[in-house]
């Protein structure tokens, strides 16, 4: 069954240093998402991308935040000068395929990068 | 303020028995309602959808609910095997928006 893959797993950065997170999306997905997950909270949602670009983003999404969408196949979080609070899981979601596009459709994730800011 | 509420006790269940869990949301509107399975250290893992003019959804051993007058979500899973130990967790999305809402999950123990 396709899956969505994530690299790295854990990615340990040293406070104000620049991150890049790493996703492979489901190959026939056209939606795709970040989340992140703080260590015993709820999942969050980040930012949604469609179409080459930002559908929907949350207040957590601020401008340290940068997504991408280099080539056909990956989709990368960007996150500049890290802060201590960006320590978290951060996972990534795809969904919507040609036939069966737009909203209601299930959203897929990764098992994460943690990430670790020192 | 908008809330999703999910039992945070554990539920400790006997292998056999139903589980069921309950998603409570307010100031909500959602079109559809997605459960799905965490593991620790792992992704969410999809389960169920549920779309806001559908009572009821089934997948093998899994039943979801859906009550729109009640603003809640019922997640069953008959038959209860230790392999179904996770946390289960609901989560909602508005009409024309992919934007899911969690819940903050509810953590399944089933006892052989």
């Amino acid at each position: 069954e396709p899956e969505v893959t994530q690299t790295p797993s854990h990615q340990v950065t040293q406070m104000g240093q620049e991150v890049i997170l790493r996703c492979v999306p489901i190959s026939n997905h056209l939606y795709f998402y970040w989340y992140r997950q703080i260590l015993g909270q709820k999942v969050e949602f980040l930012v949604s991308f469609y179409n080459n670009e930002i559908s929907e983003k949350s207040e957590i999404f601020d401008d340290q935040f940068s997504v991408e969408r280099p080539d056909g196949s990956n989709f990368t979080l960007k996150i500049r000068s890290t802060k201590l609070e960006d320590s978290a899981m951060y996972f990534c979601a795809s969904s919507g395929t040609i036939t069966a596009a737009g909203s209601n459709q299930p959203q897929h994730f990764g098992d994460g990068t943690r990430l670790s800011i020192l | 303020s908008q809330k999703i509420e999910q039992n945070s006790e554990a539920l400790n269940i006997q292998e056999g028995k139903t589980a069921t869990l309950t998603c409570n949301y307010t100031n909500y509107s959602p079109a559809y309602l997605q459960w799905y399975r965490q593991d620790p250290g792992r992704g969410p893992v999809f389960l169920l959808l549920i779309r806001e003019n559908e009572k009821e959804k089934r997948k093998e051993r899994l039943k979801v609910t859906f009550d729109t007058t009640l603003k809640q979500s019922l997640f069953h899973i008959t038959a209860s095997q230790p392999a179904d130990s996770a946390t289960y967790l609901c989560a909602l999305a508005a009409y024309g928006n992919n934007r899911l809402a969690f819940g903050k999950g509810n953590q399944v123990v089933v006892i052989p």
